[in-house]
């Protein structure tokens, strides 16, 4: 079957670094995606790796080996507005994105 | 702007009411989704639409209908609610998938309580 695995809570400081995992097995590979969804929002999009290797954008960065079907979100200068669910997202051979249950992150003062 | 609306943002309903959420993009996007998100479980596929008329079963599709009569809309139709589709709904839309970056964007979502 195919399965997305992240850690289901993660807690940091305000002001440091935090890097969310994501491993995967699924049929075949088409990119992967990084998305925040803060309490009763929608998902909004962070990333998309496709690539081996690692995509900055501004404070975050999302890293890619597919060899390892490994990824991480890393989330530097941390802000309270931060605190959010982190999720992973990975498109199929099929072109259907299989989801993780997500990473709920806790930033304290 | 660019966005995807759904309607309504919170129902409550009885067990057995047809019921239907309605969805609508502005961006002219050919691949639309509806999931509903559970505690622990993540985002789940129900249907999905790769164009206008062209309407396929997801991960979940029991006890649901979609229909895909223009491009610009997707509703969600319950026949007969049960309890156990009290969840949180997201509509989805973005380009065809298959070409690269899709990024995905999402409606505010329908929190659904069915008694």
């Amino acid at each position: 079957g195919q399965n997305i695995d992240q850690p289901t809570e993660m807690t940091a400081t305000e002001g440091a670094i935090v890097q969310i995992n994501c491993t995967y097995q699924t049929s075949g590979f088409n990119g992967l995606f990084w998305y925040q969804q803060h309490a009763g929002e929608a998902p909004t999009f962070l990333s998309y790796n496709v690539l081996d290797g690692l995509e900055e954008k501004g404070r975050f960065s999302s890293f890619l080996s597919r060899s390892k079907g490994y990824s991480y979100l890393l989330l530097k200068e941390l802000q309270m507005k931060d605190s959010a669910s982190y999720l992973c997202a990975v498109m199929d051979s099929n072109y259907q994105l299989i989801w993780g249950a997500g990473t709920k992150l806790i930033i304290k003062p | 702007e660019a966005q995807v609306t759904q309607n309504p943002r919170y129902l409550i309903t009885v067990t057995g009411k047809k019921l239907t959420v309605t969805c609508s993009q502005n961006m002219n996007h050919e691949y639309m989704s509806w999931y509903r998100q559970d505690p622990g479980l993540g985002l789940r596929q129900i249907y999905y639409s790769m164009n206008v008329e062209v309407t396929d079963k997801g991960d979940v599709p029991e006890g649901y209908k979609v229909s895909r009569k223009e491009k610009r809309n997707f509703p969600l139709i319950l026949e007969s609610p049960s309890p156990n589709q009290t969840s949180l709904y997201f509509c989805a839309s973005s380009e065809m998938v298959g070409a690269g970056n899709t990024e995905a964007f999402f409606g505010q979502g329908t929190r659904l309580t069915v008694v």
